[in-house]
């Protein structure tokens, strides 16, 4: 059975940084296309970034918001995802979930989220 | 970026009455391959989201078929041919056509 366990979500300062991951079983992540994406409270979805397959070159994507503070990576021996971010805001609050897209780039396999908290 | 726009952004429904949900995007999300890359998620409360729909018609394995997909351009619509209790929840579109993937506003469906 194909599965996403994300983990590392925590109360951050301000200016702090996290580090998210998410722990892949049934498939191989380096073999997909794989995606974070995070909900304020009460809010929509946002999208945070993505990592493309190997296959493809592994190249990275993120939104504006995040940009140039955020790292996406992959971990090949523990076959897990990671979202690292620095200079975090109070507006990088939410749960931030993992997805695989095994189908037509869909967003067909989704985590169940790990909650960040900024605040001081 | 592209911008999805969903309508409406609340919908009270009679339990074995159909829904729809309409999601018009900023620019085409067609590819050279001429599949539309639009995808309908449901985020019922409390849940993560889960895939419904995928290239604005193909229904996501295990998705029950009173749920369908449909346009193509700039223009899709979401239907439920008759609601039932399990389909509360909020309703998103979104694009994988080009980054930044963008996402509707939601949609939250609600029993009158």
């Amino acid at each position: 059975e194909m599965q996403l366990v994300e983990s590392g979500g925590g109360l951050v300062k301000p200016g702090g940084s996290l580090r998210l991951s998410c722990a892949a079983s049934g498939f191989t992540v380096t073999n997909v296309w794989m995606s974070w994406v995070r909900q304020a409270p009460g809010k929509g979805l946002e999208y945070v970034g993505c990592i493309k397959s190997k296959k493809a070159g592994g190249t990275t994507d993120f939104s504006a918001p995040v940009k140039g503070r955020v790292t996406i990576s992959t971990e090949d021996s523990k076959n897990t995802l990671y979202l690292e971010m620095n200079s975090v805001k109070i507006e990088d609050t939410g749960v931030y979930y993992c997805i695989s897209s095994n189908i037509a780039g869909a967003f067909d396999l989704w985590g169940q989220g790990t909650t960040v908290t900024v605040s001081s | 970026d592209i911008v999805l726009t969903q309508t409406p952004l609340s919908s009270p429904v009679t339990l074995g009455q159909p829904a729809s949900i309409s999601c018009r995007s900023s620019q085409s999300l067609g590819h050279g391959d001429q599949n539309m890359y639009l995808s309908w998620l449901q985020q019922r409360p409390g849940q993560p989201p889960r895939l419904l729909i995928y290239q604005s018609s193909n229904r996501f394995s295990g998705v029950p078929d009173r749920f369908s997909g449909s346009g193509a351009g700039t223009d899709f619509t979401l239907k439920i041919s008759t609601v039932e209790a399990e389909d509360v929840g909020v309703y998103y579109c979104m694009q994988v056509a080009q980054f930044p993937y963008t996402f509707g506003q939601g949609t939250e469906l609600e029993i009158k």
